[in-house]
């Protein structure tokens, strides 16, 4: 069992579509992070949300962070096929093991 | 702004051979480097922590004879895996925390991966 379970695994949509993906967990962090990735490359930072209730906005792009802090959110609104990659989620447990969740495939059709 | 080199970014061996991957923090020092494997189309997965001077903390099921991690400074830690067979073939990226400080904050830096193929 991962300790970041994302949802959906694998996305496909037409671009203009919205979609969103999630990101639970069991345990509380005290922060969470998005990444996006392209294949053979390193995960790029996207945001870091570290209040519980946070909202944060990037363009089309807008994370929530639960309350708990246990779960966190991805919104991108009228997607376009740019915004193809895989979509992780990560955190800290404890001080030293950064964990990424199970990542989200997407793929936005022109 | 901080970088991650890791190195080589292509790999391949034949099998039974061993091969070192390199990570290094260029303009940093990291007090704690991650190495990650990652398969098409899925999620990184944590193979060990370390942290400089002492020995990585391995996570379970990875195989520590193998997968050996040698953080030897504040801006290098190694990646060789041993007796390489074709299941090892993967993505492996390292990344690396710097020390906490105004201008870089806490912030996790990645390398640009490493393919490595074992024939």
């Amino acid at each position: 069992t991962q300790l970041l379970e994302q949802s959906p695994q694998f996305l496909s949509i037409q671009e203009g579509e919205n979609l969103t993906v999630y990101c639970n967990s069991s345990s509380v962090f005290s922060s969470l992070q998005w990444y996006r990735q392209e294949p053979g490359e390193g995960p790029v930072l996207l945001v870091t949300v570290v209040t519980g209730g946070e909202v944060k906005k990037l363009k089309r792009l807008t994370f929530q962070f639960g309350d708990a802090r246990k779960d966190s959110s991805l919104h991108i609104t009228a997607a376009q096929p740019g915004d193809t990659g895989l979509y992780l989620c990560a955190g800290f447990k404890g001080y030293n093991q950064f964990y990424f969740g199970t990542g989200t495939s997407l793929t936005v059709i022109p | 702004g901080a970088v991650v080199s890791q190195h080589p970014s292509r790999v391949i061996c034949k099998s039974g051979t061993s091969v070192k991957i390199e990570c290094r923090s260029l303009d940093f020092q990291a007090t704690t480097m991650f190495w990650y494997r990652q398969f098409p189309k899925k999620s990184l997965m944590l193979m060990a922590t370390s942290n400089e001077g002492s020995k990585a903390t391995y996570e379970q099921g990875v195989e520590k004879d193998k997968f050996l991690i040698n953080h030897a400074s504040l801006t290098l830690s190694t990646l060789t895996v041993t007796s390489a067979h074709p299941e090892d073939s993967s993505f492996y990226i390292c990344s690396a925390r710097a020390r906490a400080s105004l201008s870089l904050g806490n912030t996790i830096y990645f390398g640009e991966g490493s393919w490595l193929t074992v024939v």
